[in-house]
């Protein structure tokens, strides 16, 4: 059973970087693009963007120029580095992973983490 | 960026009703279109994918439809586990995107 859970702090200060962690269980760690999408409150999805265990990542340009994605193939993790963060960037974050028949990262999801839920403060 | 057109953004149904949420792209995604449900405080739930392709243990009543630009997701009677938010969103080209959501609400 695939499960992926999110972790790091709920509260940011703004202009302070986000971080948080995806550990992953079950599976086959390497044949995914491991991917971060994240809801403001009351509103809809934003695909910010994926990492797949070599490093290679694909980023949303909105956020490009403040995301850093790293991976940690010998825990099973892989991590989401946000800079600047202002009050728009208050949102549930989730980690996803791609159907299983998708190859690439440009695909629909079937395993999601609980979220969570990042709160930027002033 | 492609931009995903959802509509309706809420709909009022009774049980037993069949419904239609339908979703347009801003350009051709050549059925790269999933959907999703998404119930308060839960991660969303691929219902669709390829336009068409029912997700696994997904229920019979459930099904997607489109090409080109234009896609619809249809619940053929409604049962009281499926008023929740709906979304569609394109995997044909990144920045990947989804669709505004369509919240299902109990008339």
């Amino acid at each position: 059973q695939v499960q992926l859970q999110e972790s790091g702090p709920g509260l940011v200060k703004a202009s302070e970087t986000l971080s948080l962690t995806c550990t992953v269980s079950g599976g086959s760690f390497r044949s995914h693009y491991w991917t971060w999408i994240r809801q403001p409150p009351g509103k809809t999805l934003e695909w910010i963007g994926y990492i797949y265990y070599t490093g290679i990542t694909e980023l949303n340009p909105s956020l490009e120029s403040r995301v850093t994605m790293s991976v940690d193939t010998s825990k099973n993790q892989f991590s989401l580095k946000l800079s600047s963060v202002t009050a728009a960037d208050t949102a549930v974050y989730y980690c996803a992973r791609p159907l299983g028949y998708c190859s690439g990262g440009n695909c629909p999801f079937d395993y999601w983490g609980q979220g969570s839920l990042v709160t930027v403060s002033s | 960026d492609m931009q995903m057109t959802q509509s309706p953004s809420s709909l009022s149904a009774s049980v037993g009703d069949r419904v239609t949420i339908t979703c347009r792209a801003s350009h051709d995604i050549i059925n790269s279109l999933s959907w999703y449900q998404q119930k308060p405080g839960k991660a969303p739930k691929v219902l669709v994918y390829a336009a068409s392709r029912l997700e696994s243990g997904v229920p019979s009543r459930f099904s997607g439809s489109g090409s080109g630009t234009v896609y619809t997701l249809t619940i053929s009677s409604l049962q009281p586990e499926d008023f929740a938010t709906y979304y569609c969103q394109q995997y044909y080209s990144a920045p990947l995107s989804f669709g505004q959501g369509t919240k299902l609400e109990i008339k």
